[in-house]
C-alpha cells in the first residue's frame, strides 16, 4: 500500500527563521510528488517534483526530491506569519491520477 | 489550470439527514475526485467520479453512504447520506490535469458539521 509520512507533525518558530519540512514515501511505480499549502479548507498547489536533485523554487520556498532515498524536503526561508498553515505532501504513481497524502505538518510562525 | 466552484461552503446538519455537495469545473475533465478531511487529519480519497459510468470507491467508502453523480464532463455531486457526527469533515472535490504540468486542483471545500 502506498504511504506518505511527513515530519514534524507540528512546528512553531519565530518570524524570520528558516524551516525544513520532511516527506518520505513508499509508492509502487512512483511518478511525482506534490506539495500543497492548506490555510483554510482548500489546499493550494506549491510544487510538483518528478526528478531527483532538481530544486524547484518560488520566492522564499524551495523543494527538492531524492528518489534514491525516497524523500523530499520543503524549505521556507525568512518565514513570515502568513506562512502559517498546514503543509501537505502527496505522491502519485505511474498510470494513476489518485494522490496519496501525508498527515501534513502544521507550521505556526510567531511574530 | 482549472477553476472549480464548490457549494455549499459550509453547512450544519441534523443527524440522520443528507447533504448534497456540488462541484462545477470551468473545463471538461475526464475524472473528478472527492476527498474527505476529518478534523486534524489529512486528505482521504472517497471516490473517483467517472463520466458515464459508476464512481469508483476507495476501501472503507460505499455508494449507499456517499452516492456520486457525474452527469457530464464539468459537473459532479457527492451526497453524504444518513449523516452522523462522525461525518463532520471538510469535503473537497478536485480535478487532475496531466501532461507536463500535472497537478491536482481543489474546489473551495465544504465544511460540514453534523449535530
Amino acid at each position: 500500500e502506498d504511504k506518505v509520512v511527513q515530519s514534524p507533525l507540528s512546528l512553531v518558530v519565530h518570524e524570520g527563521d528558516t524551516v525544513t519540512l520532511n516527506c518520505s514515501y513508499e509508492v509502487t511505480n512512483f511518478r511525482s510528488l506534490l506539495w500543497y499549502k492548506q490555510e483554510k479548507k482548500a489546499p493550494t498547489f506549491l510544487f510538483m517534483l518528478t526528478s531527483s536533485g532538481i530544486e524547484k523554487k518560488s520566492g522564499r520556498l524551495s523543494s527538492i526530491l531524492d528518489k534514491k532515498e525516497l524523500f523530499s524536503i520543503l524549505n521556507i526561508t525568512a518565514t513570515q506569519t502568513g506562512d502559517s498553515a498546514v503543509y501537505l505532501c502527496a505522491v502519485v504513481a505511474q498510470g494513476a491520477q489518485k494522490l496519496v497524502f501525508g498527515q501534513g505538518t502544521r507550521l505556526t510562525i510567531n511574530p | 489550470s482549472a477553476v472549480i466552484s464548490q457549494k455549499p461552503s459550509r453547512d450544519i446538519c441534523q443527524r440522520g439527514t443528507s447533504l448534497t455537495i456540488q462541484c462545477q469545473v470551468d473545463s471538461q475533465v475526464t475524472m473528478m475526485f472527492w476527498y474527505r478531511q476529518q478534523p486534524g487529519q489529512s486528505l482521504t480519497l472517497i471516490a473517483t467520479a467517472n463520466q458515464g459510468s459508476e464512481a469508483t470507491y476507495e476501501s472503507g467508502f460505499v455508494i449507499d453512504k456517499f452516492p456520486i453523480s457525474r452527469p457530464n464532463l464539468t459537473f459532479s455531486t457527492l451526497t453524504v447520506s444518513n449523516m452522523s457526527p462522525e461525518d463532520s469533515s471538510i469535503y473537497l472535490c478536485s480535478v487532475y490535469t496531466g501532461g507536463t504540468n500535472e497537478k491536482l486542483f481543489f474546489g473551495s471545500g465544504t465544511q460540514l458539521s453534523v449535530l
